[in-house]
């Protein structure tokens, strides 16, 4: 069974523009949670969508924002960019919401300049 | 506010040694505890994990152990190898939200 895949696995923006990330979840899986991680900070939770429906957000600014698909895949997106925005986003799936584990992919490296 | 942490940075232990990793955690909703590990360029995988109605969950070299009274988990490798070096990411699950909080991570280095 193929894991969790994200797209493109590196990115550079520049500060201002906007950037989506993408996250194909493992087959059958329909829960898909994102998350941020930085030096020093760990995975930040940023939000998590299950049958096309946003569950749960974390403590992230509007400018971050996200949807699921019927096909369970999902797409994040940042707004605005700012330095700081830059940072691993990884994308987490599980079969149902209330599963107690998660599978992640391998991340989005996102820089900022 | 950091609900889940884990206060050492780093960790070097050598190899066939006990490697003994700490997290800390403030919030009493957690119901469900797991640990990650990452090696550079890839996601968490999971490791471990125990449930809050149990003291120690072992798997192989792996125990987890939960001190509920003092909101603290510990993860022991016994013994250390140097295939374990990896950042070693702490989790509680809410039972309100089904919502993950991560620690910030330790990274383990097993000295050969």
């Amino acid at each position: 069974k193929a894991g969790v895949t994200q797209t493109p696995r590196y990115l550079i923006k520049t500060r201002g523009q906007q950037v989506t990330l993408s996250c194909s979840p493992i087959s059958g899986h329909r829960s898909v949670s994102w998350y941020q991680q930085t030096p020093g900070q760990g995975l930040q939770f940023l939000f998590e969508y299950f049958s096309e429906t946003q569950r749960n957000k974390g403590n992230f600014p509007g400018r971050f924002s996200g949807r699921q698909f019927s096909n369970s895949r999902s797409e994040m997106n940042v707004s605005t960019l700012e330095l700081g925005d830059s940072a691993l986003y990884l994308c987490a799936s599980r079969r149902l919401a209330g599963d107690s584990g998660q599978y992640f992919g391998p991340g989005t490296r996102l820089t900022v300049t | 506010d950091q609900q889940v942490k884990q206060n050492s940075p780093s960790l070097s232990v050598q190899e066939g040694r006990i490697s003994i990793l700490n997290c800390d955690y403030t919030n009493s909703m957690f119901d469900y505890f797991l640990w990650y590990k990452k090696y550079p360029a890839e996601g968490p995988t999971f490791l471990i994990s125990i449930s809050s109605i149990k003291d120690k969950n072992e798997d192989g070299r792996f125990t987890v152990f939960l001190n509920k009274s003092a909101k603290h988990l510990s993860l022991h490798i016994v013994p250390s190898q140097p295939g374990d070096s990896a950042v070693y990411f702490c989790a509680a699950r809410s039972n309100t939200g089904n919502q993950f909080y991560f620690g910030t991570g330790t990274s383990l280095t097993v000295i050969p």
